[in-house]
């Protein structure tokens, strides 16, 4: 299976909260990544979270982290059209360089 | 900092032809990451150096892929000769050690079309 999973589509209504959950399998992640892709760009980190903390608060953002279930997930609240984009989760591992990629779940807003 | 650039933005080219992708880092970064992206298989590591020495390139799909780096400010990556299955969009990323995490910041892509 993949090393880290999530949901290819989320679709909500405007002015409500979004949330997106990856799963990650490997217990060595030191730090948990959300970026964001919107059409035609690069990706453009959101946030992060080191693998010591539960939550993070960044204004609009939350993320929450269950490390017993290797759980992630970004809440954005007050959803508006201009959240609209792919959304990345990704770890890093302890000992290596880089990241892994979730394969992104796509926010679709209706009005 | 103008951030990570790549070029071109847009490549189409016929089968068989030579492709080289081009990345400027983000000066003082460290480290440098290609990345391929497609529906199918998502975002894939394909090489990343480190002070501009490649680090692990088991990610690169066969021996038409090919990368360098010969200076902190400038990286390739050369495919020869191309073929329709390597369209994709080709990310570049750099990084900062020194931060303790890897946050890694990307470029705008180039978009490769084989025909």
């Amino acid at each position: 299976g993949e090393d880290v999973e999530q949901s290819l589509f989320l679709s909500v209504r405007e002015g409500d909260s979004s949330v997106i959950n990856c799963t990650y399998t490997d217990s060595s992640s030191t730090y948990l990544y959300w970026y964001k892709q919107e059409p035609g760009a690069g990706l453009q980190l959101l946030t992060y979270i080191f693998s010591n903390m539960d939550m993070k608060q960044d204004q609009r953002l939350t993320v929450l982290l269950n490390k017993k279930d290797k759980h992630l997930s970004l809440r954005i609240a007050d959803t508006q059209t201009g959240d609209s984009a792919i959304y990345f989760c990704a770890d890093q591992r302890g000992g290596a360089d880089g990241l892994t990629f979730g394969k992104g779940t796509h926010l679709i807003i209706q009005p | 900092d103008a951030g990570v650039i790549q070029s071109p933005r847009h490549e189409v080219t016929e089968m068989g032809q030579e492709v080289t992708l081009r990345c400027k880092p983000i000066s003082g970064h460290d480290y440098l990451f290609w990345y391929r992206q497609t529906m199918m298989r998502g975002l894939e590591l394909l090489i990343y150096f480190n002070n501009n020495v490649p680090i692990d390139d088991s990610g690169m799909p066969e021996d038409r892929f090919s990368a360098k780096m010969p200076n902190a400010s400038f990286s390739t990556l050369k495919i020869q000769p191309s073929e329709p299955r390597d369209s994709a969009v080709y990310f570049c990323a750099s990084s900062d050690s020194g931060t303790g995490n890897e946050k890694l910041f990307f470029g705008s892509g180039t978009q490769l079309s084989v025909l």
